[in-house]
């Protein structure tokens, strides 16, 4: 079955810095990845999504998402973080076939001003 | 936005009593799910439906019991709420192999 890892709990970064956040998969071939973006009350926002080709993937909001099969990650980027981006952000993982998405734990990003 | 719709959003109930939710789609969406969101689990897949009448389980299904009689509408029944249901649940939308679209919510106290 696969799995999802995201590392970091809390991330805190000033407004203006630069972000990553990172997440590890667990499968057994190229999988789909997302990143999902939650804003406190709110539903799930999707980011960006990975199927194929490109192994950068630029997304909504400035985000870009880097496969990287070597190390199985699928790590988010930022190169300038607004206070508005202060979200929990999950990554998830999907099978080739079938619909069924995995989600990891979740990073909450706080954005100092 | 997708048009996903969770009924209802708010819900304060007591131990034993069922309960329904209701996620309602306007997308003509083959796929539907349902997900509780705990702190510290992420998502959480409980059941989903790849067409009318066909459901399956997911990673949590213990306790909970959905159907789909309509494309649009799928139930999610709590036979007899504990607190350990306490949650935030969400409905999820998908079009085959395409991306999962989420509804806003609903979050349940189980007293």
């Amino acid at each position: 079955a696969q799995s999802v890892t995201q590392p970091d709990i809390h991330i805190t970064v000033s407004e203006g810095a630069s972000l990553e956040l990172r997440c590890n998969y667990s499968y057994g071939a190229t999988p789909y990845l997302f990143w999902y973006v939650q804003s406190p009350g709110q539903g799930l926002q999707l980011l960006l999504k990975y199927f194929s080709g490109d192994t950068l993937v630029q997304g909504i909001k400035g985000f870009e998402a880097e496969f990287k099969r070597s190390q199985s990650s699928f790590n988010l980027r930022k190169p300038s973080v607004h206070w508005s981006d202060a979200a929990e952000y999950f990554c998830a993982v999907r099978k080739t076939s079938g619909s069924r998405l995995t989600f990891g734990e979740g990073t909450q990003l706080t954005v100092n001003p | 936005d997708a048009g996903i719709t969770q009924s209802p959003r708010h819900k304060v109930t007591e131990t034993g009593t069922p309960v329904t939710l209701r996620c309602h789609q306007t997308e003509n969406h083959r796929y539907m799910y349902w997900y509780r969101q705990d702190p510290g689990h992420g998502l959480r897949l409980i059941h989903y439906s790849y067409g009318v009448k066909d459901t399956d389980k997911g990673e949590v299904s213990d306790g909970y019991s959905v159907s789909r009689s309509k494309t649009e509408d799928f139930l999610l029944t709590l036979e007899s709420a504990t607190s350990s249901q306490t949650s935030v649940y969400f409905c999820a939308i998908s079009e085959s192999s395409d991306t999962q679209y989420f509804g806003p919510g609903t979050r349940l106290t189980v007293l």
